[in-house]
């Protein structure tokens, strides 16, 4: 069985700030992994995705990503958040072979001016 | 290139009727998967068809069906309404059974009166 942990259910930062939203996630297999964002009233847009080889991913929009294979943990990182960056975010892991991703219950990245 | 497309955009039915939820694939993909995210919470994997058979399956009751066309459209049925089935449906698309090339509708709100 697969689980993902997204600890925080909701983040506070200023624009210009840098930004971390946190993912730990368990499985008895080697794992895909993906953080997703939603904008009110959407569908879920892909920010980036860590598939093998090197641990730290880049993403659309600044973001960025690093695998910990030993913490069991994918965080999300942005150096610089703008208001257009308000939204909730989701990690999913999927693993071995398996089609059937889970997701996080979401993080809420509120960005003040 | 048209993405992801769903239909209808909102619904409001009531306890024990039956709905059915409609998606068209974008160009070029050939697996559609569905997906319940309530209020929330993240999204919840339902099941997912390729070359019109279900291929993998969530942890949904069998009120829960669905159908893939030869177009590689898809429908989600479900019987019975609960109270509880009040969510944003989502479907997702991709070029074979992979979640990794998933791409994003924008969802069906069904709202269960």
């Amino acid at each position: 069985a697969q689980s993902v942990t997204q600890l925080d259910s909701q983040v506070p930062v200023f624009e210009e700030a840098p930004v971390e939203l946190r993912c730990n996630y368990s499985s008895s297999v080697s794992v895909y992994l993906f953080w997703y964002v939603q904008y009110p009233n959407q569908g879920l847009q892909l920010l980036l995705k860590y598939l093998s080889g090197s641990t730290l991913v880049k993403g659309i929009n600044g973001f960025e990503a690093e695998f910990n294979k030993s913490q069991t943990s994918f965080h999300l990182r942005k150096p610089s958040v703008h208001i257009s960056d308000t939204a909730e975010y989701f990690c999913a892991v999927s693993g071995g072979g398996s089609y059937r991703p889970t997701f996080g219950r979401g993080t809420s990245l509120i960005v003040h001016p | 290139d048209a993405g992801v497309t769903q239909s209808p955009t909102h619904l409001i039915k009531t306890r024990g009727q039956q709905v059915t939820l409609r998606c068209s694939p974008k160009s070029g993909h050939d697996t559609v998967s569905w997906y319940q995210q309530a209020l929330g919470q993240g999204p919840q994997f339902i099941f997912q068809y390729y070359e019109e058979e279900e291929r993998q399956r969530g942890n949904f009751p069998d009120r829960f069906s669905g159908h893939q066309f030869p177009n590689y459209s898809s429908e989600l049925n479900v019987n019975a309404l609960l109270l509880g089935d009040s969510a944003l449906y989502l479907c997702a698309s991709s070029l074979g059974q992979g979640v990794d090339t998933q791409y994003f509708g924008p969802g069906t709100r069904l709202t269960v009166l």
